[in-house]
């Protein structure tokens, strides 16, 4: 198994209070990404990061910022959080080639 | 732009029988394409990748997928299907340039039946 750990595995919040979910990774890949999925959705690209403080917007960005200080933590931030961002995270990292992706455990996170 | 379709968001089988999941992509270039399988509550694994070395990629607990260049096609199959098959299967297409323009399926889930 990939060594990836995400906390907090669960985690239940409140509409409008910010919330990070951190990422780190045993593996010294130079990709790491933050997925969440949904029914029906699969998994969609929030944002990802190439290096350290080298990060960039995925598909599904708006609300959510990134920060990657060192190479093997990759932390996502929900700034206000929203009913709509109740989901299942997943980080996620990659090598320089090969583009096969490896998964954390998953963190879910609920917005009431 | 990339894009993979999944046929089906559920598929049913017997224990014992054939599974064939279906996946049909669209990319501009060679892609490289991945099977991916996920059990409740956790995260996702490897099953098998395709990357150009061989059309017929065998992978991890008895899965195969052949990829078909003419019908843009990368089905998963499995002889003989087993209980602890059951779980959701999500296909997979990168355009290899990195790993984050990979785009995912939106998931088969497999049922097995005793």
């Amino acid at each position: 198994d990939a060594g990836i750990t995400q906390s907090p595995r669960h985690k239940v919040t409140e509409t409008g209070t910010p919330v990070t979910l951190r990422c780190h990774q045993t593996e010294n890949h130079r990709y790491m990404y933050w997925y969440r999925q949904d029914p029906g959705h699969g998994l969609r690209l929030i944002h990802y990061s190439y290096g350290v403080k080298d990060t960039d917007k995925g598909e599904v960005s708006d609300g959510y910022s990134v920060s990657r200080s060192k190479t093997e933590d990759f932390l996502l931030t929900l700034e206000s959080a929203t009913s709509s961002q109740t989901s299942v995270y997943f980080c996620a990292i990659s090598e320089n080639s090969g583009n096969t992706i490896y998964f954390g455990e998953g963190s879910w996170l609920t917005v009431v | 732009a990339q894009s993979v379709t999944q046929l089906g968001s559920h598929v049913s089988v017997s224990e014992g029988a054939l599974v064939l999941l279906r996946c049909n992509y669209s990319s501009s270039v060679p892609p490289y394409l991945f099977w991916y399988v996920q059990y409740p509550n956790q995260g996702l694994q490897l099953l098998l990748k395709y990357t150009s070395a061989a059309t017929l990629v065998k992978g991890i607990n008895g899965f195969e997928a052949e990829f078909k260049k003419s019908e843009t096609s990368f089905h998963l199959t499995k002889p003989s299907a087993h209980m602890s098959d059951a779980a959701e299967y999500f296909c997979a297409v990168s355009d290899r340039t990195g790993g984050f323009k990979t785009i995912f399926g939106a998931g088969t889930r497999l049922f097995v039946k005793a």
